[in-house]
């Protein structure tokens, strides 16, 4: 089993359209709660951070957390072309390294 | 102002050289880290420098050897290269265990 496991997709979704995006973890020791965006031939960019149950809005964006089922994921709401990327979800274990998983890739048509 | 800076960002070269990638961060972050992103988009930590002192050393082969002058830079130096070692690498920093990271532009390194 992997440490972080994410559908590769692709998923999508039309423009103007709810975009969720699941990440599951194996480690129930895990502490806190990334999600980077990685347009292709870039590099990631944080966009979301969460650190305990519930929900977390910034913007369009809405992480969702749920330490008993092991489960993080992203909502993009209003999704927008330039929404289209490859998003990765990483969990921290308490270490001083982030574990990624392989990524989802999201294409938002017009 | 960039924030974490890696060069050189292409990288051909021969089977068998020696080549270096160097990071810089200006973000005042007391550590840094080496990532590998193959083909398939799957990041894997290769070391972390923590206030110029390494803290993490993944499976690597001992042909990868990370140095850290400061804690501002972290530099990959790789001998005898091999076509696996083909992939993007990527510089990071963080200012605080458990926070997220910056990344740096990556190298993207292809040895023929």
């Amino acid at each position: 089993q992997k440490e972080v496991e994410q559908n590769s997709g692709p998923l999508s979704v039309p423009e103007g359209a709810i975009a969720s995006l699941n990440c599951t973890y194996s480690d129930r020791g895990s502490q806190s709660f990334f999600w980077y965006r990685q347009y292709s031939g870039k590099s990631p960019e944080l966009i979301m951070s969460i650190y305990s149950n519930g929900d977390k809005e910034d913007g369009r964006f809405t992480a969702q957390l749920n330490k008993a089922s092991q489960y993080v994921s992203l909502l993009i709401r209003d999704s927008q072309p330039s929404d289209s990327a490859t998003y990765l979800c990483a969990v921290n274990r308490g270490t001083d390294k982030l574990i990624f998983g392989t990524g989802t890739r999201l294409q938002v048509f017009p | 102002d960039t924030a974490v800076s890696q060069t050189p960002k292409y990288l051909v070269t021969q089977m068998g050289n020696d080549k270096s990638i160097k990071c810089e961060q200006n973000l005042g972050h007391d550590t840094m880290y080496w990532y590998k992103q193959d083909s398939k988009k799957f990041l894997k930590i290769m070391f972390s420098y923590n206030n110029k002192e390494l803290i993490i050393n993944e499976t690597v082969p001992n042909r990868f050897s990370p140095k850290s002058p400061d804690k501002a830079h972290l530099n990959l130096h790789i001998n005898s290269l091999e076509l696996g070692d083909s992939a993007v690498y990527f510089c990071a920093s963080s200012a605080l265990q458990g926070n997220g990271y910056t990344f740096g532009s990556g190298t993207r390194l292809t040895v023929v």
